[in-house]
Formats: C-alpha cells, structure tokens, sequence
C-alpha cells in the first residue's frame, strides 16, 4: 500500500515569507508526527496528533509556526514570516492504533530552504 | 530530561566487516527503544525495536541490537556490511508504549570501503 507522502518535496521561499508543507499519513492511521532534521540540532520532534488534537505540540520552535490536520487524515504544517533558521527537511510521520502505535513510519520530508 | 546519545557521527568500515554502532540514553526507566535507517533522500526506515523481554533483538537487514540496562545503551550490530548498509543511522528513545513523540540521537553515518 501507499506510504506517507509528502508535498512539495523541495520549497525555497525568501526570508519573510509564508510557507505550508503538507503530510499525507497512512490510510486508517491515528496518529501523525511532525518532526524537523537540521544540521545542528538532528532531528526534533515538533508537534503529534491523535485523530484531529493534537496533544502534545511542546516541539514547535515559535508562534510563527503551527499545524492542523482535518478529516483525521492530512496534516498542513504552516510557518509564518520564515527565517534562514528555519531552513530545514520536514519530516512527517504515522503510526497505527491496531499495531500498537509502535511503528512510526516516515514519509520523505519535505526540504525546505529559506534564502 | 531524557537523551540519547551516539558517541560516533561518521563510521568508516570496509565491505564484509562487523559494525557496532553504539547508543547511550540517559532516562529513569527502561525507555522503548529504537533504531531507524536513513538512506540518501529517503525518509527514516525502522530497523529493530526494543520493548520489554529478550535482551537482543533481530531486525531486518540482518540488523540485531542488544539492550544492557546496566551500561544505558542499545547497540546496533551487523555480522558483515554490504556496500547498501552505507547509510545514516538514528538510535531513538520513547518514553511510554504507545503513540509518543521519539527522541532520536544525532546520528552516525555509515560509510563503506570496498
């Protein structure tokens, strides 16, 4: 069956402006993961959600960036007034209720680069 | 707070030879346990896991890990590596069963001499 999608796989965007990455989970997984992988700081997790909540969004770095997910289905990841920190690969992940929840599998992120 | 730790960012070995990557976190209980593949472009791929019970762990890829509760760690290790094990790879804690945020290490990228 399909895997997790990501869209775009590559934005380049100028410092200032907005962006929106998308992730497309697994059909029938719950749970979706947003996780970010730059050179410095590896790989942080971001923000999870279970069905539509989201209860545990502790990793988002700033206000500038928030997530939704509609339909228990696709998650849109926004970043607001984009800086060069920001330039990083997105990563989105999904994982199944009926295995447990102990597989994450990850789609190819999306690489984001903000001149 | 917990934290994993991959002492060795770049690991060069030749084709044929054992590998051992190693894997420390640091966390009050036996966390769950995880070690992930990242090849060039791709996303991250699940090798083995470790929740409770035997000690050393199976994968795929010919992939084992061994958890030592006494040392913290959770080493990965491959009898003999193929120049497609050449590769980046991520040692993850989560701190409860179930859907959970992962912790990951920095990484140790694999290289391999023919």
């Amino acid at each position: 069956g399909a895997g997790v999608s990501q869209s775009p796989s590559n934005k380049v965007t100028e410092k200032g402006k907005d962006v929106e990455l998308r992730c497309d989970p697994i059909s029938g997984h719950t749970a979706l993961y947003w996780y970010r992988q730059s050179l410095g700081q590896g790989l942080e997790f971001l923000i999870y959600f279970q069905g539509n909540s989201a209860p545990d969004k502790s990793g988002l770095p700033s206000d500038r960036f928030s997530a939704e997910r509609t339909g228990g289905s696709v998650s849109t990841l926004t970043i607001q007034r984009t800086q060069q920190e920001d330039s990083a690969v997105y990563l989105c992940a999904s994982s199944s209720k009926l295995a447990g929840y102990n597989e994450q599998f990850f789609g190819p992120g999306t690489r984001l680069t903000v001149l | 707070a917990q934290s994993v730790t991959q002492p060795d960012i770049h690991i060069t070995v030749s084709e044929g030879a054992s590998l051992e990557l190693r894997c420390n976190y640091s966390y009050g209980a036996t966390p769950y346990l995880f070690w992930y593949v990242q090849s060039p472009g791709q996303g991250l791929q699940l090798l083995l896991k470790y929740f409770s019970g035997d000690t050393l762990v199976q994968g795929i890829k010919g992939f084992e890990a061994e958890f030592k509760r006494s040392q913290s760690s959770f080493n990965l290790r491959k009898p003999s590596v193929h120049w497609s094990d050449a590769a980046e790879y991520f040692c993850a804690v989560g701190l409860i069963q179930g859907a959970q945020k992962l912790v990951f290490g920095q990484g140790t990228r694999l290289t391999i001499n023919p």
